[in-house]
Protein backbone atom coordinates (compact mmCIF):
# COMPACT_ATOMS: atom_id res chain seq x y z
CA UNK A 1 0.00 0.00 0.00
CA UNK A 2 0.77 3.93 0.09
CA UNK A 3 3.76 4.95 2.33
CA UNK A 4 4.82 8.13 3.52
CA UNK A 5 8.23 8.42 4.72
CA UNK A 6 9.00 11.12 6.84
CA UNK A 7 12.56 12.63 8.50
CA UNK A 8 14.23 12.88 10.12
CA UNK A 9 12.23 11.16 13.22
CA UNK A 10 13.37 13.96 15.86
CA UNK A 11 15.30 16.93 16.17
CA UNK A 12 16.55 18.93 19.03
CA UNK A 13 16.60 23.03 17.73
CA UNK A 14 17.26 26.19 19.88
CA UNK A 15 15.08 28.74 20.04
CA UNK A 16 15.49 31.29 16.55
CA UNK A 17 16.63 28.18 14.40
CA UNK A 18 14.71 27.23 11.50
CA UNK A 19 13.74 23.94 10.98
CA UNK A 20 12.80 21.60 7.48
CA UNK A 21 11.29 18.42 7.49
CA UNK A 22 9.83 16.52 4.69
CA UNK A 23 7.91 13.31 3.66
CA UNK A 24 8.45 11.17 0.28
CA UNK A 25 6.50 8.52 -1.27
CA UNK A 26 7.12 5.98 -3.66
CA UNK A 27 3.37 7.08 -4.85
CA UNK A 28 1.62 10.15 -6.20
CA UNK A 29 -0.97 11.74 -3.64
CA UNK A 30 -3.71 14.77 -4.82
CA UNK A 31 -3.25 16.22 -1.47
CA UNK A 32 -0.34 17.13 0.89
CA UNK A 33 -1.56 18.15 4.86
CA UNK A 34 0.78 19.19 7.58
CA UNK A 35 -0.20 18.71 11.27
CA UNK A 36 0.78 19.23 14.64
CA UNK A 37 0.41 17.21 17.35
CA UNK A 38 1.12 18.27 21.05
CA UNK A 39 0.98 15.60 23.92
CA UNK A 40 -2.63 14.04 24.44
CA UNK A 41 -4.00 15.99 21.75
CA UNK A 42 -5.51 15.30 18.10
CA UNK A 43 -3.17 16.83 15.63
CA UNK A 44 -4.17 20.11 14.32
CA UNK A 45 -3.79 21.28 10.80
CA UNK A 46 -0.99 23.59 9.71
CA UNK A 47 -1.17 23.60 5.93
CA UNK A 48 -3.07 22.21 3.22
CA UNK A 49 -1.67 21.78 -0.26
CA UNK A 50 -3.79 21.03 -3.23
CA UNK A 51 -1.61 21.76 -6.71
CA UNK A 52 1.94 20.17 -7.76
CA UNK A 53 4.26 22.95 -6.79
CA UNK A 54 2.60 25.05 -4.83
CA UNK A 55 3.99 26.79 -1.92
CA UNK A 56 1.50 27.90 0.81
CA UNK A 57 2.66 29.62 4.56
CA UNK A 58 1.17 29.68 7.30
CA UNK A 59 2.85 32.42 9.49
CA UNK A 60 6.21 31.33 10.36
CA UNK A 61 5.46 28.05 8.69
CA UNK A 62 6.14 27.36 4.75
CA UNK A 63 5.05 24.20 2.89
CA UNK A 64 5.50 22.92 -0.71
CA UNK A 65 3.51 20.34 -2.33
CA UNK A 66 6.72 18.98 -4.97
CA UNK A 67 6.04 18.86 -8.56
CA UNK A 68 6.37 15.14 -8.78
CA UNK A 69 3.35 14.78 -6.57
CA UNK A 70 5.55 12.13 -4.26
CA UNK A 71 7.07 14.73 -1.84
CA UNK A 72 6.44 17.49 0.00
CA UNK A 73 8.41 20.06 2.55
CA UNK A 74 7.40 22.35 5.42
CA UNK A 75 9.91 24.55 7.13
CA UNK A 76 9.57 26.18 10.28
CA UNK A 77 11.26 29.72 10.41
CA UNK A 78 13.04 31.21 13.52
CA UNK A 79 11.36 28.71 16.06
CA UNK A 80 10.53 29.37 19.32
CA UNK A 81 9.43 26.92 22.02
CA UNK A 82 5.74 26.67 21.45
CA UNK A 83 7.09 25.38 18.16
CA UNK A 84 8.00 21.99 20.51
CA UNK A 85 5.48 19.02 19.80
CA UNK A 86 4.88 16.02 16.68
CA UNK A 87 4.43 17.26 13.00
CA UNK A 88 2.85 15.01 10.79
CA UNK A 89 3.24 14.92 7.29
CA UNK A 90 -0.17 13.13 5.11
CA UNK A 91 -1.69 12.62 1.79
CA UNK A 92 -4.41 11.63 -0.22
CA UNK A 93 -5.01 10.30 -3.06
CA UNK A 94 -7.23 11.03 -6.37
CA UNK A 95 -10.32 10.14 -5.12
CA UNK A 96 -11.93 13.06 -2.85
CA UNK A 97 -13.15 10.06 -0.32
CA UNK A 98 -9.74 8.88 -0.04
CA UNK A 99 -8.34 7.74 4.07
CA UNK A 100 -5.65 10.25 4.86
CA UNK A 101 -1.93 8.24 4.57
CA UNK A 102 0.23 9.31 7.79
CA UNK A 103 3.92 10.25 7.95
CA UNK A 104 5.58 8.45 11.07
CA UNK A 105 6.18 11.93 12.38
CA UNK A 106 8.97 14.52 13.11
CA UNK A 107 9.45 14.98 16.88
CA UNK A 108 10.92 18.67 17.51
CA UNK A 109 12.73 19.71 20.92
CA UNK A 110 14.31 22.17 22.15
CA UNK A 111 18.04 22.02 22.61
CA UNK A 112 18.95 22.41 26.32
CA UNK B 1 -12.91 27.24 12.22
CA UNK B 2 -14.23 23.45 12.17
CA UNK B 3 -14.38 21.79 15.45
CA UNK B 4 -15.04 18.24 16.11
CA UNK B 5 -15.24 17.51 19.91
CA UNK B 6 -14.50 14.03 21.62
CA UNK B 7 -15.63 12.54 24.54
CA UNK B 8 -14.64 11.32 27.08
CA UNK B 9 -10.78 12.77 26.76
CA UNK B 10 -9.94 9.64 28.78
CA UNK B 11 -11.18 6.29 30.80
CA UNK B 12 -9.80 3.40 32.82
CA UNK B 13 -11.96 1.13 33.26
CA UNK B 14 -11.68 -2.64 34.08
CA UNK B 15 -11.00 -5.78 31.64
CA UNK B 16 -14.18 -7.00 29.83
CA UNK B 17 -16.33 -4.18 30.26
CA UNK B 18 -17.37 -2.19 27.15
CA UNK B 19 -16.68 1.33 26.46
CA UNK B 20 -18.23 3.77 23.96
CA UNK B 21 -16.06 6.91 22.76
CA UNK B 22 -18.44 9.70 21.06
CA UNK B 23 -17.00 11.64 18.05
CA UNK B 24 -19.54 15.18 17.39
CA UNK B 25 -18.85 17.87 14.47
CA UNK B 26 -19.86 20.98 16.18
CA UNK B 27 -20.58 23.37 13.36
CA UNK B 28 -20.24 21.63 9.90
CA UNK B 29 -22.04 17.80 8.87
CA UNK B 30 -19.78 15.14 9.25
CA UNK B 31 -20.81 13.02 6.21
CA UNK B 32 -17.54 10.67 6.66
CA UNK B 33 -15.84 10.55 9.92
CA UNK B 34 -12.39 8.06 10.42
CA UNK B 35 -11.29 6.24 14.03
CA UNK B 36 -7.36 6.02 14.36
CA UNK B 37 -5.47 4.42 17.30
CA UNK B 38 -2.25 5.84 18.51
CA UNK B 39 0.36 3.96 20.47
CA UNK B 40 3.07 5.89 22.15
CA UNK B 41 5.47 7.56 19.97
CA UNK B 42 4.08 6.22 16.87
CA UNK B 43 2.15 7.69 14.21
CA UNK B 44 -1.80 7.49 13.61
CA UNK B 45 -3.05 4.31 11.89
CA UNK B 46 -6.82 4.49 10.51
CA UNK B 47 -8.94 1.90 11.76
CA UNK B 48 -11.99 2.27 10.26
CA UNK B 49 -13.85 4.85 8.10
CA UNK B 50 -17.84 5.35 8.38
CA UNK B 51 -19.96 7.47 5.97
CA UNK B 52 -23.43 8.90 7.77
CA UNK B 53 -26.28 6.44 7.69
CA UNK B 54 -23.89 3.06 6.29
CA UNK B 55 -21.87 0.19 7.64
CA UNK B 56 -18.23 1.36 8.42
CA UNK B 57 -15.30 0.33 6.20
CA UNK B 58 -12.77 -1.23 8.69
CA UNK B 59 -9.04 -1.71 7.76
CA UNK B 60 -7.11 -4.73 7.31
CA UNK B 61 -6.41 -6.43 10.40
CA UNK B 62 -8.95 -4.36 13.04
CA UNK B 63 -11.63 -6.70 14.71
CA UNK B 64 -14.86 -5.05 13.60
CA UNK B 65 -16.61 -7.18 16.19
CA UNK B 66 -14.42 -5.93 18.63
CA UNK B 67 -14.44 -1.77 17.38
CA UNK B 68 -18.63 -1.42 16.66
CA UNK B 69 -18.97 2.15 14.80
CA UNK B 70 -21.69 3.90 14.65
CA UNK B 71 -22.40 6.84 12.36
CA UNK B 72 -26.23 7.33 12.37
CA UNK B 73 -26.41 11.12 12.35
CA UNK B 74 -24.33 13.74 10.30
CA UNK B 75 -23.10 15.22 13.57
CA UNK B 76 -22.35 12.19 15.93
CA UNK B 77 -20.25 8.81 15.37
CA UNK B 78 -19.14 6.52 18.46
CA UNK B 79 -16.80 3.70 18.43
CA UNK B 80 -17.81 1.10 21.25
CA UNK B 81 -14.67 -0.91 22.60
CA UNK B 82 -16.24 -4.56 22.97
CA UNK B 83 -14.86 -6.65 26.10
CA UNK B 84 -12.05 -4.39 26.77
CA UNK B 85 -8.41 -5.98 27.61
CA UNK B 86 -5.57 -4.59 28.46
CA UNK B 87 -4.16 -4.85 25.02
CA UNK B 88 -6.60 -2.38 24.22
CA UNK B 89 -5.31 0.28 25.85
CA UNK B 90 -4.35 3.16 23.48
CA UNK B 91 -4.62 6.60 22.34
CA UNK B 92 -8.09 6.49 20.25
CA UNK B 93 -8.55 9.76 17.82
CA UNK B 94 -11.60 10.44 15.55
CA UNK B 95 -11.88 12.76 12.72
CA UNK B 96 -13.90 14.00 10.53
CA UNK B 97 -14.96 15.29 6.74
CA UNK B 98 -18.05 17.10 5.03
CA UNK B 99 -17.49 15.46 1.59
CA UNK B 100 -20.37 17.11 0.22
CA UNK B 101 -18.53 20.52 0.62
CA UNK B 102 -15.37 20.12 -1.96
CA UNK B 103 -12.12 19.33 -1.11
CA UNK B 104 -12.50 19.67 2.77
CA UNK B 105 -9.41 18.77 4.61
CA UNK B 106 -10.27 16.48 7.77
CA UNK B 107 -10.51 17.85 11.20
CA UNK B 108 -9.74 16.00 14.36
CA UNK B 109 -10.68 15.16 17.80
CA UNK B 110 -8.32 15.47 21.05
CA UNK B 111 -8.23 11.84 21.50
CA UNK B 112 -9.16 9.52 24.09
CA UNK B 113 -6.52 8.15 26.34
CA UNK B 114 -8.04 4.78 27.39
CA UNK B 115 -6.52 2.20 30.01
CA UNK B 116 -7.91 -0.88 30.51
CA UNK B 117 -6.78 -2.55 33.82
Amino acid sequence: GQQLNQSPQSMFIQEGEDVSMNCTSSSIFNTWLWYKQDPGEGPVLLIALYKAGELTSNGRLTAQFGITRKDSFLNISASIPSDVGIYFCAGTGYSSASKIIFGSGTRLSIRP
Amino acid sequence: GAVVSQHPSWVICKSGTSVKIECRSLDFQATTMFWYRQFPKQSLMLMATSNEGSKATYEQGVEKDKFLINHASLTLSTLTVTSAHPEDSSFYICSARDLSNGNQPQHFGDGTRLSIL
